[in-house]
């Protein structure tokens, strides 16, 4: 079955903790990207990544690092949480074309709660 | 001030009724996504459009570059597509629209 995955799904931690939450497709997309959505400021990416080793960044990018070393594993890397990200976070990928736009497959999200 | 601008914000239909949810965006744009989100927070792709018109079943999407907006479409609505749908202008760097949270009442 096609599709994007995210771990953990419900994570709480406490201020200062790294983590890393993880996303990983098995359709072979070159194009993965992470969201996060939060209530009254609806979603906003953060990082994008065009393929293995090319990332930029989104909307807001501040306290969150990626890396893109495996095409299919596109992992969101929190070095020192605050509350402030708390949020719920997607990841979403899609095949890159030249001249032709194709859909976005969401994960399931992950609900992050800071302390 | 948000770049893409979506209306309304909350609507509420009789079954049957067809339903237009608009999308304006103020930055120049290679493709458009309609995505809806149903309560319990999955998101699901509807359309991806760069140009024209998109059907799928009951929903119909349109665009027009030039004059940055773009509309969605839902003809005999049904309470199944209560939810909340999202616009997002761009294909690499996405800009999302705060959305439409859309009840269907039988």
């Amino acid at each position: 079955e096609a599709q994007v995955t995210q771990n953990p799904r419900y994570l709480i931690t406490v201020t200062g903790k790294k983590l890393t939450v993880t996303c990983s497709q098995n359709m072979n997309h070159e194009y993965m990207s992470w969201y996060r959505q939060d209530p009254g400021l609806g979603l906003r990416q953060i990082y994008y990544s065009m393929n293995v080793e090319v990332t930029d960044k989104g909307d807001v990018p501040e306290g969150y690092k990626v890396s893109r070393k495996e095409k299919r594993n596109f992992p969101l890397i929190l070095e020192s949480p605050s509350p402030n990200q708390t949020s719920l976070y997607f990841c979403a990928s899609s095949l890159k074309g030249t001249g032709v736009v194709y859909e976005q497959y969401f994960g399931p999200g992950t609900r992050l709660t800071v302390t | 001030k948000n770049e893409v601008e979506q209306s309304p914000q909350n609507l509420t239909a009789q079954e049957g009724e067809f339903i237009t949810i608009n999308c304006s965006y103020s930055v120049g744009i290679s493709a458009l996504h309609w995505l809806q989100q149903h309560p319990g927070g999955g998101i699901v792709s509807l359309f991806m459009l760069s140009s024209g018109k998109k059907k799928h079943g009951r929903l119909i999407a349109t665009i027009n570059i030039q004059e940055k907006h773009s509309s969605l479409h839902i003809t005999a609505s049904h309470p199944r597509d209560s939810a909340v749908y999202i616009c997002a202008a761009g294909y690499q760097k996405v800009t999302f629209g705060t959305g439409t949270k859309l009840q269907v009442i039988p």
